[in-house]
């Protein structure tokens, strides 16, 4: 079992839509949590670290559920430029940084 | 501010050539960390350094070999290609306040990525 799990995808939704997909960790002694974008052929970027109270920017939220070991990412009001890749990563020290491989998200017109 | 720079872009070996992937950071980063991302797939650790003169293994480190001779630098070097290190590579650099304590700030930045092929 990978130490972080996402689904795939494709999530394929239209414009202005609400979506959300989840990513799961196996360690507890994972300690921090991010959101990565990565757009195709491109380096990731970070769109935002997660915490225990959950967080919002903009039209992104994000939730940490540390009992069930779990990270979620919301996405509302989907434009057509959300479409890209998002990394799950799972953080338990300096070296131990895991990237989960990705959901591909495509937002159609 | 340039951030992380990676070069070349692109680079096609030959099985058994040797090559350096060159990254440089100016944004005084103590740890650098060398990833390779193979399509479809996440991106899996090949070597990390938390600060000059010190390096370590990460998750796949066979056939790789890295320096840290100064804060800016952390070349990657291949010895002998082969085929299953087609893929593409990522340096990626950030700063702890708290080296080998708990992470305190994980925000990595990455160069632009190298797109390997050995044939």
């Amino acid at each position: 079992r990978k130490e972080v799990e996402q689904d795939p995808g494709p999530f394929n939704v239209p414009e202005g839509a609400t979506v959300a997909f989840n990513c799961t960790y196996s360690n507890s002694a994972s300690q921090s949590f991010f959101w990565y974008r990565q757009d195709c052929r491109k380096e990731p970027k970070l769109l935002m670290s997660v915490y225990s109270s959950g967080n919002e920017d903009g039209r992104f939220t994000a939730q940490l559920n540390r009992a069930s070991q779990y990270i979620s990412l919301l996405i509302r009001d989907s434009k057509l430029s959300d479409s890209a890749t998002y990394l799950c990563v799972v953080t338990r020290s300096a070296s131990k940084i895991i990237f989960g491989s990705g959901t591909r998200l495509s937002i159609r017109p | 501010n340039a951030g992380v720079t990676q070069t070349p872009k692109f680079r096609i070996l030959k099985i058994g050539q040797s090559m350096t992937l060159q990254c440089a950071q100016d944004m005084n980063h103590n740890y650098m960390y060398w990833y390779r991302q193979d399509p479809g797939m996440g991106l899996k650790l090949i070597y990390y350094s938390v600060g000059a003169g010190i390096t370590d293994k990460g998750e796949v480190p066979n056939g790789y070999n890295v320096s840290r001779s100064t804060t800016e630098d952390f070349p990657l070097r291949l010895e002998l290609a082969a085929p299953s290190q087609t893929s593409v590579y990522f340096c990626a650099s950030s700063y702890l306040v708290t080296p080998g304590a708990r992470i305190s700030n994980e925000k990595l930045f990455f160069g632009s990525g190298t797109q390997l092929s050995v044939l």
